[in-house]
């Protein structure tokens, strides 16, 4: 029993490149979401996705960032022409509806040299 | 406008002693807490919840309060065990939201 799976777990960037983040839920999870947790900080949401719908992007910056979660295969969170203050931990949880606890991902830790 | 607040950023207690965590909302209109608890370079893992029509919430070693009229919630481990140390974090949703609001975290240091 799987569960949430984020890849790669380590990305480095060079400024104006573009950064692909992939989510995998567990099994039987249809609700996505992307929160990234700055150093020293907490966790600050980004967006919830279903299946093929973003429900909730009003914690995505307005540019630069996208995600999407196509009916089949992972969950992607894109930034393009990452710059130095992109550099965070972003972890994906997924649930089966969404209002009960979220299962967390290890993570994918973005450094922007 | 930080709607979740753990106004301690670390905490240190002796094996064996409570370890009381704090938690501040300001959303009135948050239903549902959870405590997750995170380990360096894993992602969080959930603890514990409660929902707003309770006061309290225990499971095994951890026991959630929530105090409605203080907006305070807290999260008491008993005993506490060294691998109890990672950092806690509050979180919070509002019955018209879609998401969690987490707090900044607690460092719990559990002393052998």
């Amino acid at each position: 029993n799987a569960g949430v799976m984020q890849n790669p777990r380590h990305l480095v960037r060079r400024r104006g490149q573009e950064a692909r983040l992939r989510c995998s839920p567990m099994k039987g999870h249809s609700h996505v979401y992307w929160y990234r947790q700055l150093p020293e900080e907490g966790l600050k949401f980004m967006v919830y996705l279903q299946k093929e719908n973003i429900i909730d992007e009003s914690g995505m910056p307005k540019e630069r960032f996208s995600a999407e979660f196509p009916k089949e295969g992972p969950s992607i969170l894109r930034i393009q022409q990452v710059v130095r203050g992109d550099s965070a931990a972003y972890f994906c949880a997924s649930s089966t509806r969404q209002d009960i606890e979220q299962f967390f991902g290890p993570g994918t830790r973005l450094t922007v040299l | 406008d930080q709607q979740v607040k753990q106004n301690s950023p670390s905490l240190s207690v002796q094996e064996g002693r409570i370890s009381i965590l704090n938690c501040d909302y300001t959303n009135s209109m948050f239903d549902y807490f959870l405590w997750y608890k995170k380990y360096p370079a894993e992602g969080p893992t959930f603890l514990i919840s409660i929902s707003s029509i309770k006061d309290k919430n225990e499971d095994g070693r951890f026991t959630v309060f929530l105090n409605k009229s203080a907006k305070h919630l807290s999260l008491h481990i008993v005993p506490s065990q060294p691998g109890d140390s990672a950092v806690y974090f509050c979180a919070g949703r509002d019955n018209y939201g879609q998401n969690f609001v987490f707090g900044p975290g607690t460092r719990l240091s559990v002393l052998p």
